[in-house]
């Protein structure tokens, strides 16, 4: 693994399923995020984690959770999908100095 | 108010020319960074430059510079020599540091479709 990883790369889903989405870092960055990106609203952020153990909720964490077991992994979960969930989740993590942030490829979410 | 504000949704610019996307912010803190990103069509968020508020030398990668006017509170990017590739989304971002206990974010702007002509 060399970066930040995310997984699936795509998934169609139906209403009321759960789901978790899996992000990988292998740069040992503290900070790790998630957005998500909807069309003309840009990327906006869902929660954050400062360091392993703790988490944070960002500007639209409803419906969503995570955890943050150890410092390589932050999946986040959807407990029980609705269509407005519909979109391109990106997990992110930045270095210490906070002049690096970088971007796993991406999961395209449907909602069905 | 805006933490972010790109003013251009969509520019375009012939190949091998420079141009500018704008890039204004909001904040109250001292220390904060700025970043730009490029998202082609492809999804993926690519990081270009980063500019901190106390750099004192506006900040360069290649052919991406970053006119970073702090009293403005703007961070606008410059791609010179303009290439067919560099046609994508690129968006401006800022890190200002969260509460106590809380990782600083990253706020995004709206972005700026930049396409590139023959």
């Amino acid at each position: 693994i060399a970066g930040i990883t995310q997984a699936p790369t795509s998934q169609i889903l139906a209403a009321g399923r759960r789901m978790t989405l899996r992000c990988t870092q292998d740069m040992r960055h503290n900070a790790m995020y998630w957005y998500r990106q909807d069309l003309g609203l840009g990327l906006r952020l869902i929660h954050y984690s400062n360091t392993a153990g703790t988490t944070g909720k960002g500007e639209v964490p409803d419906g969503y959770s995570v955890s943050r077991a150890n410092t390589d992994d932050f999946p986040l979960t959807l407990a029980s999908a609705v269509p407005s969930q519909t979109s391109v989740y990106f997990c992110a993590s930045k270095n210490s100095k906070g002049t690096e942030a970088f971007f796993g490829q991406g999961t395209r979410l449907t909602v069905v | 108010a805006q933490k972010i504000t790109q003013t251009q949704p969509g520019m375009f610019v012939q190949e091998k020319e420079a141009v500018t996307l704008d890039c204004t912010y909001d904040t109250s803190d001292q220390s904060y960074g700025l970043f730009w990103y490029k998202q082609p069509s492809s999804g993926e968020m690519i990081f270009l430059i980063y500019q901190g508020s106390y750099d004192e030398q506006n900040a360069t990668e290649g052919r991406y510079s970053l006119n970073f006017q702090k009293a403005r509170k703007s961070a606008n990017l410059v791609i010179s020599a303009s290439q067919l590739g560099d046609s994508a989304m690129y968006f401006c971002a800022m890190r200002e540091a969260g509460p106590t206990g809380t990782a600083s974010k990253l706020t995004f702007g709206t972005g700026t479709r930049l396409q590139v002509t023959l």
